[in-house]
């Protein structure tokens, strides 16, 4: 079935970076926009970023940018976020999401998410 | 950046109909997609486009889109629908997604 399963979540001290991974599977991940979305402990839903199916472009918000990588493997059918320069408040659950082809502003595959803490 | 209003919770009685807005400067203009939260699980989109159910939604979900604020309306509210709910458009501006702030609906 359709799914996507991050990875790469942990513990990590101010300044310091981490890779986040999401595989896919059940779809044709290369015909698809992805997006990472992020949620801190009792927060709301942040959108991060969002890479187009070819990689050929990158956005992100505001309070990742310069910080933050984005990026695709088609052929691994993987999503990462390379985050760098971390900051206590990057802590949240980091969850990537398929947008939409049938409705292209929406997110309609959500992975379970991973958690990322930026404590000393 | 634009900016999403939603009220952080609604409460309603079993059977009862359940109203969840969220504001926004000509939200009208724009696509309002609407997500369902359970604890501990990932956000479900149950309204896409202002008004479209996605498949296996039930028809108790319905939305509604006009001036500055979109409605997410719950029919006939169960147990089952107490969950956190997210409105969210795309700001062509900016070129960033945006989300409400979230609302709580608690059932009585």
């Amino acid at each position: 079935q359709v799914q996507l399963v991050e990875s790469g979540g942990g513990l990590v001290k101010p300044g310091g970076s981490l890779r986040l991974s999401c595989a896919a599977s059940g779809f044709t991940f290369s015909d698809y926009y992805m997006s990472w979305i992020r949620q801190a402990p009792g927060k709301g839903l942040e959108w991060v970023s969002n890479i187009r199916s070819s990689s050929s472009y990158t956005n992100y918000a505001d309070s990742v940018k310069g910080r933050f990588t984005i990026s695709r493997d088609n052929a691994k059918n993987s999503l990462y976020l390379q985050m760098n320069t971390l900051r206590a408040e990057d802590t949240a659950v980091y969850y990537c999401a398929r947008k939409s082809i049938t409705h292209p502003r929406a997110f309609d595959i959500w992975g379970q998410g991973t958690m990322v803490t930026v404590s000393s | 950046s634009y900016v999403l209003t939603q009220p952080p919770s609604v409460s309603v009685a079993p059977g009862q109909t359940a109203r969840i807005t969220c504001g926004g400067n000509n939200i009208g203009s724009k696509s309002v997609h609407w997500y369902q939260q359970k604890p501990g699980q990932a956000p479900v989109v149950v309204v896409y486009d202002d008004s479209d159910r996605p498949s296996g939604i039930p028809e108790r979900f319905s939305g509604s889109n006009s001036g500055n604020t979109a409605t997410l309306t719950i029919s006939r509210v169960e147990a089952g629908d107490e969950a956190d709910y997210y409105c969210q458009v795309w700001d062509s501006s900016s070129d960033q997604g945006v989300f409400g702030g979230g609302t709580k609906l608690t059932v009585l």
